[in-house]
């Protein structure tokens, strides 16, 4: 299995421009989690899905951010208009929940925002 | 939901000692626990897990026992090696048949040869 895939890898913005983040879970998962960490603040969840389904969006830190799940295997994280405090690095998981709880995460997205 | 509390780093420790991060939590039930690590620029990858008490989680010569009677779930290895060194977080699944995880603040761990 390839794994939890995230896309872009690293994204350098303008304060102000619209940034769109990716990722495609593991086949099969049903639940779905963006996370963002920093130093400061650590590991942080954002918004969780369920069946496709939002669940949880209260660490979604303002309405600037919005999370969308068309489809089991393609989530996205937006971010309009972007400013420099939401310079961080975003992961997404995915996990089993009908058979187990473990969490897989991909490898992240760097988002640097001047 | 349950909380965590987590060993605060940093730790430094000699390639070859033995090493323990300990970890507790607040529960509801018996959630499953888990160890993630994470190696500099990367994603956290899970370690180990157990489901319920008594249980010993254990890879790459890491283990964890669930202790019911102290809420803990500590980890530990033997001989840590130089390829060791990254952050490691305890993360007990937030409520019986909860969906989410509960990360601890994380512990950095740091081996010298």
């Amino acid at each position: 299995d390839a794994g939890v895939i995230q896309s872009p890898r690293h994204e350098v913005t303008e304060m102000g421009q619209e940034v769109t983040l990716r990722c495609k879970p593991i086949s099969g998962h049903n639940s779905l989690f963006w996370y963002r960490q920093t130093m400061m603040r650590g590991l942080e969840l954002l918004i969780y899905f369920n069946n496709n389904v939002p669940i949880d969006d209260s660490g979604m830190p303002e309405d600037r951010f919005s999370a969308k799940m068309p489809n089991a295997s393609f989530s996205t994280l937006k971010i309009q208009p972007s400013e420099p405090r939401d310079s961080a690095v975003y992961f997404c998981a995915s996990s089993p929940t009908t058979k187990s709880y473990e969490q897989y995460f991909g490898p992240g997205t760097r988002l640097t925002v001047t | 939901g349950n909380s965590v509390t987590q060993m605060e780093g940093p730790v430094t420790l000699s390639e070859e000692a033995f090493l323990t991060i300990n970890c507790t939590y607040t529960a509801t039930g018996y959630p499953s626990l888990f160890w993630y690590v994470q190696y500099p620029g990367e994603g956290l990858q899970l370690l180990l897990k157990a489901t319920k008490a008594d249980d010993k989680g254990s890879n790459k010569g890491f283990e964890a026992t669930y202790r019911k009677e102290t809420t803990s779930f500590h980890l530990e290895k033997g001989s840590v090696q130089v390829s060791d060194s990254a952050v490691y977080f305890c993360a007990p699944q937030a409520g019986a048949g909860s969906y989410q995880l509960t990360f601890g603040k994380g512990t950095k761990l740091s081996v010298i040869p």
